[in-house]
């Protein structure tokens, strides 16, 4: 099994629709929470960054992190064909930026206009 | 920029060539990281370093691959003798460390799409 869990998809939504992403996880000792947008031929860009359990929202995106269920998620509100893309979840342990990021699978996303 | 640069962005390489992938981070950013990403597949890890030190090599498939940091700035990760299986993209990121000692967020560059013949 792998630390961090991802569905694949491909997931694809009308323009407008909510998107809801999540991941699992299996070691408590992850701290931090990103998620990561991927367009294709192109590196990881941040999207959310998280340390605590709790929301975190950022204009049409919303993170959640429940560390007592070992479980993370991305809300998109108002999707936008612009949103389609690879989500990829991370996280790492205490130390944050100096350890390394373990990554879901990705998943990816198409928004039909 | 103000960006991680990756060159080249794209390299075929025969099979049993050696191969090597640069990487500029942003300036100032005092970690550096390599990930490997096989299609389909999230990034995973392969090296990291603080400066100049190489801290963890954890994640180097085999002793064909090498990474360098000399300065503490630029790094070149190397594929000696390449094979089939290291296709991929390899992608490289960087974080500042704060005064804490606690690092930042990474950022990571386009990476570098190998592809092995």
């Amino acid at each position: 099994q792998k630390e961090v869990e991802q569905d694949p998809g491909p997931l694809s939504v009308p323009e407008g629709a909510i998107v809801s992403l999540n991941c699992t996880y299996s070691n408590s000792a992850f701290q931090y929470f990103m998620w990561y947008r991927q367009y294709s031929r192109k590196g990881p860009e941040l999207l959310m960054y998280t340390y605590s359990s709790g929301n975190k929202e950022d204009g049409r995106f919303t993170a959640q992190v429940d560390k007592s269920s070992k479980y993370i998620s991305l809300f998109i509100r108002d999707s936008q064909p612009s949103d389609s893309a690879t989500y990829l979840c991370a996280m790492n342990r205490l130390g944050g930026g100096n350890t390394p990021l373990v990554f879901g699978k990705g998943t990816r996303l198409s928004v039909i206009a | 920029g103000a960006g991680v640069s990756q060159s080249p962005r794209y390299k075929v390489a025969k099979r049993g060539q050696d191969v090597a992938l640069r990487c500029d981070p942003i300036s100032g950013h005092v970690s550096l990281f390599w990930y490997q990403q096989a299609l389909g597949q999230g990034p995973e890890f392969l090296t990291y370093f603080q400066n100049e030190a190489q801290l963890d090599k954890s994640g180097l498939p085999s002793d064909r691959f090498f990474a360098e940091r000399p300065e503490g700035s630029v790094s070149t990760l190397k594929i000696q003798r390449t094979q089939q299986e290291d296709s991929a993209v390899y992608l490289c990121a960087s974080s500042l460390v704060r005064t804490s000692g606690i690092g930042d967020t990474q950022y990571f560059g386009p990476g570098t799409r190998l592809t092995v013949l």
